[in-house]
């Protein structure tokens, strides 16, 4: 099946710094791609859609100013946490999907742990 | 958004099976059903996928009734690497060109000897 990466797979930051997590397709074209994030012991919280070439759209209670996300190139997108807080500590997952017309199946990431001190 | 539900958790013996329903009556038309299988600290890991009626795979079953507004995964003989936390995975359309993938709210598993 195809292959979805993020990178880094854990990261801790200092309080008020900022941090960018990247979502990389390495063998399909992704051009929509999903950012979601995941508390201890519940599910999975969808953030933001993010299609190529465009803004992303965001959940409602996801500050766009706070969690930026790029989706410049088919392969890639970027979430970064601006002025990271404690509460923002958080299991962040991504996944991709592959053209609309011909694949419904979404890949994910293997996620990204973010401890906020 | 409305809650695509499931049970909070579930029991099992080694060898049975076991069926678990997710609810989703808002479901977009044009979308399939996604169960995923996720591990501590790992990212989702696709299970099945269906549109409607019944799929089968070589680890599970999905039945789809006629107005997709729910799913039974089943998982054959079940054994303690089963272990995990099950999720459903729908596509809700709110008028975009995108639909919105919600997960359910999760099912832990827990197989025992």
């Amino acid at each position: 099946g195809a292959v979805v990466s993020q990178h880094p797979s854990w990261v801790i930051c200092k309080s008020g710094t900022s941090v960018k997590i990247e979502c990389r397709s390495l063998d399909f074209q992704a051009t929509t791609m999903f950012w979601y994030r995941q508390f201890p012991k519940q599910s999975l919280m969808l953030m933001a859609t993010s299609n190529e070439g465009s803004k992303a759209t965001y959940e409602q209670g996801v500050e766009k100013d706070k969690f930026l996300i790029n989706h410049a190139s088919l392969t890639l997108s970027t979430l970064t946490v601006t002025s990271a807080h404690p509460e923002d500590s958080s299991f962040y997952i991504c996944s991709a999907r592959d053209l609309p017309t011909s694949n419904y199946e979404q890949y994910f990431g293997p996620g990204t742990r973010l401890t906020v001190t | 958004l409305a809650k695509t539900t499931q049970p909070i958790s579930m029991d099992s013996y080694e060898g049975q099976e076991v069926n678990i329903t997710c609810s989703h009556n808002n479901i977009a038309t044009n979308d399939y059903i996604t169960w995923y299988q996720q591990f501590p600290s790992q990212g989702p890991r696709f299970i099945i996928q269906g549109y409607k009626t019944k799929v089968t795979n070589e680890v599970a079953s999905l039945f789809i009734p006629a107005d997709r507004k729910s799913s039974t995964l089943s998982l054959p003989r079940v054994s303690l690497s089963d272990t995990a936390v099950y999720y459903c995975l729908v596509g809700v359309s709110y008028g975009g060109a995108t639909n919105k993938l919600i997960f359910g709210t999760g099912t832990l598993l827990a197989v025992q000897p």
